[in-house]
């Protein structure tokens, strides 16, 4: 099975407010981690990442955190507009396995007028 | 810039014919993976290509094959279709050194 998983498959969210969207890995050898939207019929476009040496990073209105005791990443999108409705995918990577990214299933985040 | 392209967008397929599926990675980018996504499904590792060299293999038959070019372009390979294949195969490329892939809008294949 994959040890990348998301908790919940649909997150709606009104418009202005902020989104989080939670993500549980399960080897506790990835180093890299990284967030991707994906838009119908398009392919994933990259948000943020972030290694293992770090906790959180932030881009312009996406914040990811990284706790690596229990395993676990979350996105966070300031003020969501209708325009980050899509399909998120957080992805790892296994430390020594090039580029190998593993992903998870999915969530997707409607944001409602 | 351009970003990764593959071509064709769309295709078609009838069971146990072969289909050949291009990539053309972001301009100085010398990596290029393969990722299969079937519906409703997160995408899942196919093969990483690097200085035309393969360097990693997800868990896919030997049906699928690979290779990457002088121009670091690359194709992907597929025998003997089975209805289980048809899926949007996306192509992500990186730059040597840096871990972030980015990705092509993919080709959806159809097999009946």
């Amino acid at each position: 099975g994959e040890s990348v998983g998301l908790h919940l498959p649909t997150l709606s969210v009104q418009e202005g407010d902020n989104s989080i969207i939670n993500c549980a890995y399960s080897n506790s050898a990835s180093d890299y981690f990284i967030w991707y939207k994906q838009e119908s019929g398009k392919g994933p476009q990259f948000i943020i990442d972030i290694r293992s040496n770090m906790d959180k990073r932030q881009g312009q209105r996406v914040t990811v955190l990284l706790n690596k005791t229990v395993k676990h990443l979350s996105l966070q999108i300031a003020a969501t507009q209708p325009g980050d409705s899509a399909v998120y995918f957080c992805a790892e990577r296994f430390s020594g396995s090039a580029r190998q990214l593993t992903f998870g299933s999915g969530t997707q985040l409607t944001v409602l007028p | 810039d351009a970003g990764v392209t593959q071509s064709p967008t769309h295709l078609i397929k009838t069971r146990g014919q072969h289909v050949t599926l291009r990539c053309s990675p972001i301009s100085g980018h010398k990596s290029v993976s393969w990722y299969q996504q079937v519906l409703g499904q997160g995408p899942q590792f196919i093969f990483q290509y690097y200085e035309k060299e393969e360097r990693g293999r997800g868990n896919f038959p030997d049906r699928f094959s690979a290779r990457q070019f002088p121009n670091y372009s690359s194709e992907l390979n597929v025998n003997a279709l089975l209805l289980g294949d048809s899926a949007l195969y996306l192509c992500a490329s990186s730059f040597a050194g840096q871990e972030t892939q980015y990705f092509g809008p993919g080709t959806r294949l159809l097999v009946l």
